[in-house]
């Protein structure tokens, strides 16, 4: 089945600086890739998504990349705020029946 | 259109207790997924239901069981509960469209407190 590892598991930086979390994952049948944002004492929330037709995609501050040939995909955060702060999640999934698999979650925290 | 819910937001129960958790998927979604987060296990997956049938099921003992309703609405039980089994369990609904794959939209969680 799919594995999915996610690094780092903490990553504490200054408010303004960049972030970038990476995952890697290892069914080359997997074509979509959510990260998911969860904040303390909340449910996970999608933040960005890109399929695999799709090599980057950006939203405001937060970009995803994928990098097929390679098998990862990473979330990019600039000029961090302190509400970035959260747990972070990457996910790998390829439809139909199969049900995504997670990343272990990395915990960023934004420094004021 | 309205979220994904859980009900009980919290439980509390005594080790060989069971208990019963519900949840309602986002309108039209047909797949509902269960999956438990303790501190630093990131999210466990338990199982997978998707039209009244559990279609996938991860690595938990037969305590762990669920259903689904023929309006997509899914329960999970646990039974002869154990400390360890103290854990948000989220569930989470997608569409399960013809292409790709789909979002999974989770619900605020069900916080269960095993004394």
């Amino acid at each position: 089945g799919e594995n999915v590892e996610q690094h780092p598991s903490t990553l504490s930086v200054q408010e303004g600086d960049s972030a970038v979390i990476k995952c890697t994952y290892s069914d080359s049948a997997s074509n979509y890739f959510p990260w998911y944002k969860q904040e303390l004492g909340k449910r996970p929330q999608l933040i960005i998504d890109i399929r695999s037709n799709v090599g980057e995609k950006k939203d405001q501050r937060i970009a995803v990349t994928l990098n097929k040939t390679a098998k990862h995909f990473s979330l990019h955060i600039t000029e961090t705020q302190p509400e970035d702060s959260a747990v972070y999640f990457c996910a790998a999934s390829r439809g139909g029946s199969y049900i995504p698999t997670f990343g272990r979650g990395t915990s960023l925290i934004v420094h004021p | 259109k309205a979220g994904v819910t859980q009900t009980p937001r919290y439980l509390i129960k005594t080790r060989g207790q069971q208990v019963t958790l519900s949840c309602s998927p986002i309108s039209g979604h047909r797949s509902v997924s269960w999956y438990q987060q303790t501190p630093g296990q990131g999210l466990q997956f338990l199982f997978e239901y998707f039209s009244e049938t559990q279609r996938n099921k991860g690595n938990f003992p037969g305590r762990f069981s669920g259903r689904q309703f023929s309006n997509s609405r899914s329960e999970m039980n646990v039974s002869t509960l154990e400390l360890g089994d103290s854990a948000l369990y989220l569930c989470a609904s997608s569409l399960i469209g013809r292409q790709g794959a789909d979002t999974q939209y989770f619900g605020p969680g069900t916080r269960l407190t095993v004394l």
